[in-house]
Order: C-alpha cells, then structure tokens, then sequence
C-alpha cells in the first residue's frame, strides 16, 4: 500500500495531556499537509511543509500545536495540554508541488480528549 | 471566512438517475477546483478536478462543470449507483492552500 498512512487510528486521552500523531505521505510527495474535521464540517487547514520546511500555519493553529518534518519524510503532530475542543479527526494529506496536484489523504487519526 | 460553500447538506437521488452536487466559492484567485469523496471512517478520496481556465471536465461517469461568472461548480454522476452514497467535499486551491466546503452527503436508493 502506497497511501498516505496516520497512526494511530484513534486515541483517547484527558484533557491536560499531550498527544503525538505520526503521517507517512506518499513517498515521491514533497508537499505534506495537516487538516482537522469535525462533524458537519469540511477539513480545516492547519499546516503544510513544503519539503522538510514549514511553510504556513493557520492562524487557527494555537501555540499548543507542533508540527515537524525533520527530514522532508514523515510528519508528526503534537498537541500539548489537551483540551475538550481539540477532540476532532485529524487528516494528514501529501500532494506533488506544483499547479493542479491534488491532495491525497489518509485515513486518519480521530481524537477524544474526555 | 468561508471561502468555499455546499449549500445543500443532503441529497436523494434513485439509482440510475443523475445526481447534482451543487458548490458555490467567493474567492475569485482559485487556480483550480476538486471535489472528493468521503466514506464513514475514512479519508477524503480525490475524485475529479477542473483548471480555473476550463468549464467542464469529464471522467467516466463523473463531470464536473465550471461557471466562472457565478462563481459555481457542480459535479454530475450518471447514472447514479449505491456505492456513489457518501459524504462529498468541493474544494478550491489558491495560495498553496486548498479550501474546503461543509460537503454534502448523497444517498443513492436503490
């Protein structure tokens, strides 16, 4: 399988804790994006890196948001201090640089935070 | 700001019959546009795109029309079938960014 791949597939965890969640793009994809969808809604751009570099961060993205693609490869996602409205599917998406790439998603990594 | 916007949440449409997904966006520097599929418990699926330059684009059963003056694309399914039942997103790309609307879930009855 040579998907974009999100693990875990779900997690719970209390509020107050941090999380960590892991992409794998599609490996000849040099663009990786992070998103959020919550029910009824369409995915919410957070974050994507262009390469190993992050290019552009929502202004929606709270300072207890980190992302990382320390060698242009995978990307992980961190939210620290875990709060009841962070609980929402996170989606990782790779695409081609360049016009009329389309984003390919996985699956991913839905959160509760009770 | 929603930039982009599917209007009708739902939609039901008898197999074999064409199904109608409406999408309308405000930002007029979308170089081009996509609609996607989403079943329960997966991703986004990309389905069809078109180029800001064109009006219509065709794969299968799937067209995609463009009407840049209204600022509204639709996606046309014939003939519709039960595994077309999913949730679908329209999305705009500008900007390195792509934008999303709030989808609209097409159930196909068989």
């Amino acid at each position: 399988d040579t998907g974009v791949s999100q693990d875990p597939r779900h997690k719970i965890t209390k509020r107050g804790q941090n999380v960590t969640f892991r992409c794998d793009p599609i490996s000849e994809h040099n663009r990786l994006y992070w998103y959020r969808q919550t029910l009824g809604q369409g995915p919410e751009f957070l974050t994507y890196f262009q390469n190993e570099a992050q290019l552009e961060k929502s202004r929606l993205l709270s300072d207890r948001f980190s992302a990382e693609r320390p060698k242009g490869s995978f990307s992980t996602l961190e939210i620290q201090r875990t709060e009841q409205g962070d609980s929402a599917m996170y989606l990782c998406a790779s695409s081609f640089q360049g016009s009329n790439s389309p984003l390919h998603f996985g699956n991913g990594t839905r959160l509760t935070v009770t | 700001d929603q930039q982009v916007k599917q209007n009708s949440p739902s939609l039901s449409v008898q197999e074999g019959r064409i199904s109608i997904l409406n999408c309308d966006y405000t930002n007029s520097m979308f170089d081009y546009f996509l609609w996607y599929k989403k079943y329960p418990a997966e991703g986004p699926t990309f389905l069809i795109s078109i180029s800001s330059i064109k009006d219509k684009n065709e794969d299968g059963r799937f067209t995609v029309f463009l009407n840049k003056s209204a600022k509204h694309l639709s996606l046309h399914i014939v003939p519709s079938q039960p595994g077309d039942s999913a949730v679908y997103f329209c999305a705009g790309f500008t900007g390195n960014q792509f934008y999303f609307g709030t989808g609209t879930s097409l159930t196909v009855i068989p």
